[in-house]
């Protein structure tokens, strides 16, 4: 699987764009981007999805350079409540490996009023 | 909110004590999943289950067993739980064959082993 590394930690102000950036130099062809957000004293929970190109959803977007090497997490227009630990994965499609998905320590933002 | 419950929440117990923690899922997904999560660690996975009585190890799974003899329940099972034990545990679990990898997390369970 491959190995993902993030920032550790981010701060913003409540209203601004943050953008968190994560590498996968060895991603294989079949790998999909995920990203996951946790709360304190919460599970992780799934934000968004992608494998190329551009990915937007109600929660955040995802941007995919055509090499796939690295990825970037958009947040548009942070809260307070955004503060939370963001978790980058990469992981292949295949019955295989489901659910076999590596957590790494993540990224975590916290906003500031 | 995925229906996913986890049981103790917290549980305090002394070194050598046997401990079971249970999860338990209302949503029919094949896949479960029990990971732990310790600061500067972030999640490691225990054990996951694919199936009624089909489990397998992830990367952390020495002291640990596990059982699912039921589709909607997987059980962890400290034997002799030991200090370095104390973590917060947390219960997932997924549905094979869909596009996307994602997993739905119950709320964690809180043990301090003392």
């Amino acid at each position: 699987l491959a190995k993902t590394t993030q920032p550790i930690s981010m701060d913003s102000y409540e209203g601004q764009e943050v953008n968190i950036t994560c590498s996968h130099n060895n991603i294989a062809t079949n790998d999909y981007i995920t990203w996951y957000q946790q709360f304190p004293s919460q599970g992780p929970r799934f934000i968004i999805q992608g494998y190329k190109t551009k990915v937007t959803n109600e929660v955040a977007s995802l941007f995919i350079p055509a090499d796939r090497k690295s990825s970037t997490l958009s947040l548009p227009r942070v809260s307070l409540s955004d503060t939370a630990v963001y978790y980058c994965l990469v992981a292949p499609r295949g019955s295989s490996n489901t659910g076999k998905l590596i957590f790494g320590q993540g990224t975590t933002l916290q906003v500031k009023p | 909110d995925a229906g996913i419950t986890q049981s103790p929440r917290h549980k305090v117990t002394e070194t050598g004590t046997p401990v079971t923690l249970r999860c338990h899922q209302t949503e029919n997904h094949r896949y479960m999943y029990w990971y732990r999560q310790d600061p500067g660690h972030g999640l490691r996975l225990i054990h996951y289950s694919y199936g009624v009585k089909d489990t397998d190890k992830g990367e952390v799974s020495d002291g640990y067993s596990v059982s699912r003899s039921k589709t909607e329940d997987f059980l962890l099972t400290l034997e002799s739980a030991t200090s370095s034990q104390t973590s917060v545990y947390f219960c997932a679990i997924s549905e094979p064959g869909q596009p996307s990898y994602e997993q739905y997390f119950g709320p964690g369970t809180r043990l301090t082993v003392t």
